[in-house]
């Protein structure tokens, strides 16, 4: 059974880097799915930030592009997120997922999901 | 972008309840469309995908409906568990987008 984990500082002070990996267990990063990245922050609704797939494409929300990047590692079947120059707004529950078809193709919902990270941003 | 509106924002229903909750798509998503369930503290779970099929292990008493820009989640009759928040997705197009939730509380 798949599961993540994400992991991070909960404390990260304005104009810093935001740093955050999802530990995968139970299936390889590296075999299908796309693997993404989702936020919330405190009482409101979901943002979705980026999900890729290994060896193929990676997507962004336009809204954050200019500040994230992510990456995969492979050989610690784990995938991360870097959100440069936060702000207060960037302050949320940030959640790691599977997307719910294993192909590269077409469109589809996620239903594996970390339990959530939060991240504080403040000085 | 494309704005996904929920209605109402909050629902108050009694356990037994036939319970619906309104997402509309500004513009058309054919039937890409998921909806969630989220408690507090806890990751979305997902219940309904591609706008009307129940997600493997989900309970029966939901179900979903709807194409293009109209959208509906019901929950036939209420259970104690399903107090919760409900959030729609669409993933027809980039960016993916949701809804702003409905809150079912207890009456």
């Amino acid at each position: 059974q798949v599961q993540l984990q994400e992991s991070g500082p909960g404390l990260v002070k304005p104009s810093e880097t935001l740093s955050l990996t999802c530990a995968v267990s139970g299936y390889s990063i590296s075999s299908g799915y796309y693997w993404g990245w989702f936020r919330q922050p405190p009482g409101k609704g979901l943002e979705w930030i980026a999900y890729f797939y290994h060896g193929g494409a990676t997507y962004y929300n336009p809204s954050l592009r200019s500040r994230v990047t992510m990456s995969e590692d492979t050989s610690k079947n784990q995938f991360s997120l870097k959100l440069t120059s936060v702000t207060a707004a960037d302050t949320a529950v940030y959640y790691c997922a599977r997307r719910r078809s294993s192909g590269s193709s077409g469109s589809d919902a996620f239903n594996v999901w970390g339990q959530g990270t939060m991240v504080t941003v403040s000085s | 972008d494309v704005q996904m509106t929920q209605s109402p924002s909050t629902l108050s229903a009694s356990v037994g309840d036939r319970v619906t909750i309104t997402c509309r798509a500004s513009q058309n998503i054919n039937t890409w469309l998921a909806w969630y369930q989220q408690k507090p503290g806890k990751a979305p779970d997902l219940l309904i995908y591609k706008a009307s099929l129940l997600e493997s292990g989900a309970p029966s008493r939901f179900s979903g409906s709807g194409s293009g820009t109209e959208f509906t989640l019901t929950i036939s009759s209420l259970q104690p568990d399903d107090f919760a928040s409900y959030y729609c997705q669409q993933y027809n197009t980039h960016p993916l987008t949701f809804g702003g939730g409905t809150k079912v509380e207890i009456k």
